[in-house]
């Protein structure tokens, strides 16, 4: 099965900093959807995204569902220390999702 | 509370030894889900069901098996193991909508495979 190319595979940030990633794929995705997973945990929904072009926030975090369906980014905007985990891209065409490889994420207070 | 439970949290097992993951929700979803994921594969989805008796294979369903005979349980079953299925695993759940595929996970199952 296809996999979402994330980028990129991790992160080291100062707190208080804009962070970015983001996923792409050679095929059409119907929706799109964020995760964060802290460790031993499951992975828990951020935003879902469900139009072209749509751009939704949720606190400091802000996606956006790319034009040509084939992509998607991610801004979390003024980083904490709880930001800290991975977070997974995935895309849903048809009745499967399919994710991306994660973004390790590490804030230094 | 809404939520997806796994059980066992933790299993060490030997090759070839049966065993069944359970996986429970207590939000009336129709569709749940099998994953495991791996270092830097992400998450792979091995089976899904769009509701009680109606399962479809994922990306990777060799050497598993699922039932879904009830709405909220949906166990994974693993007939004869083998150390290539050592992995973290998760069970999913969400409504059956076209507006919606908002996935929600269990808190996962450790298993590790000699």
């Amino acid at each position: 099965g296809q996999q979402l190319n994330q980028s990129p595979q991790s992160m080291f940030i100062q707190e208080g900093e804009d962070v970015s990633m983001n996923c792409t794929s050679s095929s059409i995705f119907n929706t799109w959807l964020w995760y964060k997973q802290d460790p031993g945990e499951g992975p828990v929904l951020l935003i879902a995204l469900y139009k072209a072009g749509e751009l939704t926030s949720n606190g400091r975090l802000t996606a956006q569902f790319g034009i040509t369906r084939k992509d998607s980014f991610l801004n979390i905007s003024a980083s904490i220390p709880s930001d800290v985990g991975i977070y997974f891209c995935a895309g849903r065409r048809s009745n499967m999702l399919t994710f991306g490889g994660g973004t390790r994420l590490m804030v230094k207070p | 509370e809404a939520q997806v439970t796994q059980n066992p949290r933790y299993l060490i097992t030997v090759t070839g030894k049966k065993l069944t993951v359970t996986c429970s929700q207590n939000m009336n979803h129709e569709y749940m889900s099998w994953y495991r994921q791996d270092p830097g594969l992400g998450l792979r989805q091995i089976y899904y069901s769009m509701n009680v008796e109606v399962t479809d294979k994922g990306d990777v369903p060799e050497g598993y098996k699922v039932s879904r005979k009830e709405k909220r349980n949906f166990p994974l079953i693993l007939e004869s193991p083998s150390p290539n299925q050592t992995s973290l695993y998760f069970c999913a759940s969400s409504k059956l909508a076209s507006s919606s595929y908002e996935q929600y996970f269990g808190p996962g199952t450790r298993l590790t495979v000699t």
